[in-house]
């Protein structure tokens, strides 16, 4: 069955640069969800998107922004980046309301940045 | 303020007895509390859920317990086999919500001896 797709799955970045993730969801899925994991913590919820506009909005720094396109998918955009910025960053997507099926989660792409 | 709460960071049991993972709530909003499981580098992937008018769901070796008064829900895990070593997340969702974005614990670390 087809998964959540996520690109890149390793990111490399120096301080005040600019990254772009992004993430196939489900197809059919109508909902995408971006969280960031730092290290030993809890996933934390950013953004999300209902059929390609924005739904809801989490602790997304301003220098974050996101959008989803026509196609579904979806990219978060980061820039002037800061060492605290290193972390996972999970894309998982759902039919609305995911309810009692929760959503699926892509398997991440990890940002480091030096 | 962490709505979710996984108190214990780690647990360790001997293959082939009960896990019992533990977790706290303060929002009496929330409709719906689910289980994720992450093994390293990859996404949490959905494990059991449990709606708020339940108080128990099972799916084969996986039993999920609520008690609504208490605001604490646990997950079972019996028997335990080495594969079910793993980070454990609890999450919860306030269905009435426009996206169901997951509000998740810290985790729980699993570690299933042979």
């Amino acid at each position: 069955a087809a998964g959540v797709i996520q690109s890149p799955r390793h990111l490399i970045k120096e301080k005040r640069e600019t990254a772009t993730l992004k993430c196939y969801p489900i197809p059919r899925h109508d909902t995408v969800y971006w969280y960031q994991q730092g290290p030993g913590q809890d996933p934390q919820f950013l953004i999300s998107f209902y059929e390609k506009m924005q739904s809801d909005k989490g602790s997304i720094p301003d220098r974050f922004s996101a959008q989803q396109f026509s196609d579904y998918h979806s990219e978060l955009n980061m820039s002037s980046l800061e060492l605290g910025d290193s972390a996972l960053y999970f894309c998982a997507s759902s039919l609305s309301p995911a309810g009692i099926y929760g959503y699926t989660f892509g398997s991440g792409t990890r940002l480091t940045v030096v | 303020d962490q709505q979710v709460k996984q108190n214990s960071p780690s647990l360790s049991v001997q293959e082939g007895r009960i896990s019992i993972l533990n977790c706290d709530y303060t929002n009496s909003m929330f409709d719906y509390f689910l289980w994720y499981k992450k093994y390293p580098a990859e996404g949490p992937t959905f494990l059991i859920s449990i709606s708020s008018i339940k108080d128990k769901n099972e799916d084969g070796r996986f039993t999920v317990f609520l008690n609504k008064s208490a605001k604490h829900l646990s997950l079972h895990i019996v028997p335990s086999q080495p594969g079910d070593s793993a980070v454990y997340f609890c999450a919860a969702s306030v269905g009435s919500s426009n996206t169901g974005k997951l509000i998740f614990g810290q985790g729980t670390t699993l570690q299933v001896k042979p």
